[in-house]
């Protein structure tokens, strides 16, 4: 079954405790994006991916690192979580990017909170 | 500063009437348009787009209509089914590696 998994799906962190959400696709997509969801603002790009080891920001990339060493996976990394980066977060990817023809699929979401 | 804007944080609607859900946008660049649909506990999954060389696109019950001088485009759903009550949201690209999204509409479908 073609999907994007992400883990963990819920989690509870303090600030200052560096973690990881892991992303992984079996679709050999191209193109791999972090998103966050917070009320009123819909999704937000932190950041995406072209390809291995191509990596650019999003909108909002401030306090996120990540890494494209494999095709299939693509890491988000909080070096030190703060309360504002509590939200909800997914990961999605497609064949060959956002242009024209393009399906982005989304993971199921982690929900992340930091205390 | 968002580019994509959904004014209309929720709508209700009754079953087998239309629901027709708004998006607009300020980005000149953007050219490829799609709505996704959204259930609680569950990532956005994909429902229908438009490219911006037309001005209509239909797929079953779901139909995107895209004003480029207007920067507005609306998803029609009819009829409308209780399976529709979902989160839409809508999103945009200018062919850059980045999707921008509203912030959402939440649709009720009533018995």
């Amino acid at each position: 079954e073609a999907q994007v998994t992400q883990n963990p799906r819920y989690l509870i962190t303090v600030t200052g405790k560096k973690l990881t959400v892991t992303c992984s696709q079996n679709m050999n997509h191209e193109y791999m994006s972090w998103y966050r969801q917070d009320p009123g603002l819909g999704l937000r790009q932190i950041y995406y991916s072209m390809n291995v080891e191509v990596t650019d920001k999003g909108d909002v990339p401030e306090g996120y690192k990540v890494s494209r060493k494999e095709k299939r996976n693509f890491p988000l990394i909080l070096e030190s979580p703060s309360p504002n980066q509590t939200s909800l977060y997914f990961c999605a990817s497609s064949l060959a990017g956002t242009g024209t023809g393009n399906t982005i699929y989304f993971g199921e979401g982690s929900w992340l909170t930091v205390v | 500063d968002q580019q994509v804007k959904q004014n209309s944080p929720s709508l209700s609607v009754q079953e087998g009437r239309i629901s027709i859900l708004n998006c607009d946008y300020t980005n000149s660049m953007f050219d490829y348009f799609l709505w996704y649909k959204k259930y609680p506990a569950e990532g956005p999954t994909f429902l229908i787009s438009i490219s911006s060389i037309k001005d209509k696109n239909e797929d079953g019950r779901f139909t995107v209509f895209l004003n480029k001088s207007a920067k507005h485009l609306s998803l029609h759903i009819v009829p409308s089914q209780p399976g529709d009550s979902a989160v839409y949201f809508c999103a945009a690209s200018g062919g850059d590696y980045k999707l921008s999204f509203g912030a959402g509409t939440t649709v009720t479908v009533r018995a």
